[in-house]
């Protein structure tokens, strides 16, 4: 069965533009999990999605947003980009709620703000 | 602010040795899980211990749960190079999210 796919991989936007990202999760899968990885931070919790409901979101200015369609698919954007959003970008895709067991990884897609 | 503390940061051992890392968490949680990084890639997720477990097994892994300090270990046995990546802890405490430490990167050397 095929894992979690993001696209695109990799990106470059400069500073002021926007940059929407997307995750397709393992199918069956209804919970998606958005996550920002810098060296600083670490692994930030970004947002939660389950059949298209929001159920947690984490401490992101409003440029950050995101939504899941009916067939679970995910995409988060941000606007008015920021050097400080380079980092990688990570979608987890779970069964149900993230926790009750593992969550499976896409590869991220890596932006570069410039 | 992220929930789960690992330790040491980094380590770097000898093919065939030991290594084990640490993890600290501030708030009561359903179960812990531990995941690999291999540079610039996806976490791949290793193994789950719920919070009225001590200890668990997996292959090479042993993974051990006191709840009430809040850690937990991690320890890979026989060490190989493969296993050179970052791994870490990730708590769930009922809320719709995995909270990640910080990690530890493990190096081990041929």
């Amino acid at each position: 069965k095929a894992g979690v796919t993001q696209t695109p991989r990799y990106l470059i936007k400069t500073r002021g533009q926007q940059v929407t990202l997307s995750c397709s999760p393992i199918s069956g899968h209804r919970s998606v999990s958005w996550y920002q990885q810098t060296p600083g931070q670490g692994l930030q919790f970004l947002f939660e999605y389950f059949s298209e409901t929001q159920r947690n979101k984490g401490n992101f200015p409003g440029r950050f947003s995101g939504r899941q369609f009916s067939n679970s698919r995910s995409e988060m954007n941000v606007s008015t980009l920021e050097l400080g959003d380079s980092a990688l970008y990570l979608c987890a895709s779970s069964s149900d709620r993230p926790g009750t067991g593992e969550l499976f990884f896409g590869e991220g897609s890596r932006l570069t703000v410039l | 602010s992220q929930q789960g503390e690992e330790d040491p940061q980094a380590l770097s051992i000898q093919e065939g040795e030991n290594a084990t890392m640490n993890c600290s968490y501030k708030t009561s949680i359903n179960n812990l899980q531990w995941y690999r990084q291999n540079s610039g890639r996806g976490l791949v997720h290793l193994i789950l211990i719920r919070s009225n477990e001590r200890e668990k097994h997996s292959g090479r892994l042993r993974v051990t749960l006191d709840t009430s300090k809040k850690s937990s270990s991690l320890l890979i046995t026989a060490s190989r190079a493969a296993d050179t990546a970052s791994y870490f802890c990730a708590t769930d405490a009922n809320d719709y999210k995995l909270s990640f430490g910080a990690g530890t990167t493990v190096t081990v050397r041929a």
